[in-house]
């Protein structure tokens, strides 16, 4: 039980392009869901906090222009990178909070994006 | 602000061998700790929490860590390491800003030769 998914799993796009990257919890709803930002061999960095049918909270530093959150059900939560540059490349990880379990999060795999 | 401190970037340890990963916090109130592992080009899987109860807590794949309130630390243990055993271990603490947020450490990276 507990599981997260995420979709695409590598993406690769150009300078100026949007991509959207999918979180979904397949197993159980999740009131909230966390999206994550890691550098290479870096900790995970917080972008912000989705709560279901609400605007997400973003973390100091975080453009929200830029990080487009939907969490539009409680199964599935969406990060849209805008206009995206070089320097956005990096491993997106989402995770979800079950509703029952107060404080374990639940990963997913991860997203590989990589902006030429 | 909580934090969690994980000293050492890397642990080298051989196959067979117990291994001990650390982690220090720094909280206000009742910490509620975790461990998670994470293998290359994925994300966190989770291995342990200590929210209160009994100082020695036990996990998945066979690993356990002990919090220490005095030492303010909640190292990860496991009697006997495997070579699968290598991968990046992170510990985080619960934010008491924000029940729902976790703050981690920089992650420990821990190798487990053969």
């Amino acid at each position: 039980g507990a599981v997260v998914s995420q979709h695409p799993s590598r993406v690769i796009c150009k300078s100026g392009t949007s991509v959207k990257i999918e979180c979904r919890s397949l197993d159980f709803q999740a009131t909230t869901m966390f999206w994550y930002r890691q550098f290479p061999k870096q900790s995970l960095m917080l972008m912000a906090t989705s709560n279901e049918g609400s605007k997400a909270t973003y973390e100091q530093g975080v453009e929200k222009d830029k990080f487009l959150i939907n969490h539009a059900s409680l199964t599935l939560s969406t990060l849209t990178v805008t206009s995206a540059h070089p320097e956005d490349s990096s491993f997106y990880i989402c995770s979800a909070r079950e509703v029952q379990a107060s404080y374990e999060q639940y990963f997913g795999p991860g997203t590989r994006l990589t902006v030429t | 602000a909580q934090s969690v401190a994980q000293p050492e970037d890397q642990v080298n340890v051989a196959e067979g061998n117990p291994l001990t990963v650390k982690c220090t916090y720094s909280v206000s109130g009742n910490p509620y700790l975790f461990w998670y592992v994470q293998y290359p080009n994925r994300g966190l899987q989770f291995l342990l929490k200590y929210i209160t109860g009994d100082n020695l807590v036990k996990g998945s794949y066979g690993f356990e860590a002990e919090f220490n309130k005095s030492q303010t630390s909640f190292h990860l243990k496991k009697p006997s390491a495997l070579v699968s055993d290598s991968a990046l271990y992170f510990c985080a603490v619960r934010d008491s800003r924000s029940f729902q947020k976790l703050v981690f450490g920089t992650g420990t990276r821990l190798l487990v030769s053969p």
